[in-house]
């Protein structure tokens, strides 16, 4: 069974501009959930779908968009990237739909914003 | 702000002693707990789950929760080499929202 897939892998990006990740959970898996990895700051939570739904939101900006489409597969957006965005985006799928937190990572999206 | 914390250690244990990780939540209404261990430049692996009070025997992994203390423990039995890595206390806190520790940065010298 394939993991949850995330790309891309490694992208660097300059102020200002705007990047869009993408994720595949596993398959059967409906939930997804997004989070931001920094040495400072640990992981944060962004927001979490299912069926296309967003069904909560982290304390991120306005900035810091998503979606999900009826395939399960998410995408994430952030515009007007700031030097403090640079850090490694986690995508995580879970198979619960009450939302009991077994989450299964994808590998990760590293973004440099210089 | 519902809040999980952790000693960011390094902790630092022979090979073949018993690893004792701990954590602390702020939520009473948490849910679920987990903890994750994660290897330096690759992404979170679920290892423990527990959701009830006790503990929970997992190979060389045992996790403890006591709701009343509001507390999680990970136990490695036997810990190797191979078991340095970051690990990762979780809880879920109700509304689809998983929160994380800042994690524990375990070392098991040969």
């Amino acid at each position: 069974k394939a993991g949850v897939t995330q790309t891309p892998r490694y992208l660097i990006k300059t102020r200002g501009q705007q990047v869009t990740l993408s994720c595949s959970p596993i398959s059967g898996h409906r939930s997804v959930s997004w989070y931001q990895q920094t040495p400072g700051q640990g992981l944060q939570f962004l927001f979490e779908y299912f069926s296309e739904t967003q069904r909560n939101k982290g304390n991120f900006p306005g900035r810091f968009s998503g979606r999900q489409f009826s395939n399960s597969r998410s995408e994430m957006n952030v515009s007007t990237l700031e030097l403090g965005d640079s850090a490694l985006y986690l995508c995580a799928s879970s198979l619960e739909t009450s939302g009991t937190g077994e989450l299964f990572f994808g590998e990760g999206s590293r973004l440099t914003v210089l | 702000q519902k809040e999980v914390e952790q000693n960011s250690g390094p902790l630092s244990v022979p090979e073949g002693a018993i690893a004792s990780l701990n954590c602390t939540y702020s939520d009473r209404g948490s849910q679920s707990f987990f903890w994750y261990r994660q290897y330096s430049g690759k992404s979170p692996e679920l290892i423990m789950s527990i959701y009830s009070n006790g503990d929970k025997e997992d190979g060389r992994f045992t996790a403890q929760l006591n709701k009343a203390s509001q507390y999680v423990s990970l136990l490695i039995r036997d810990s190797q080499p191979s078991d340095s890595a970051t690990y990762l206390c979780a809880a879920y806190t109700g509304g689809f929202k998983t929160i994380f520790g800042a994690g524990t940065r375990l070392f098991v010298k040969a």
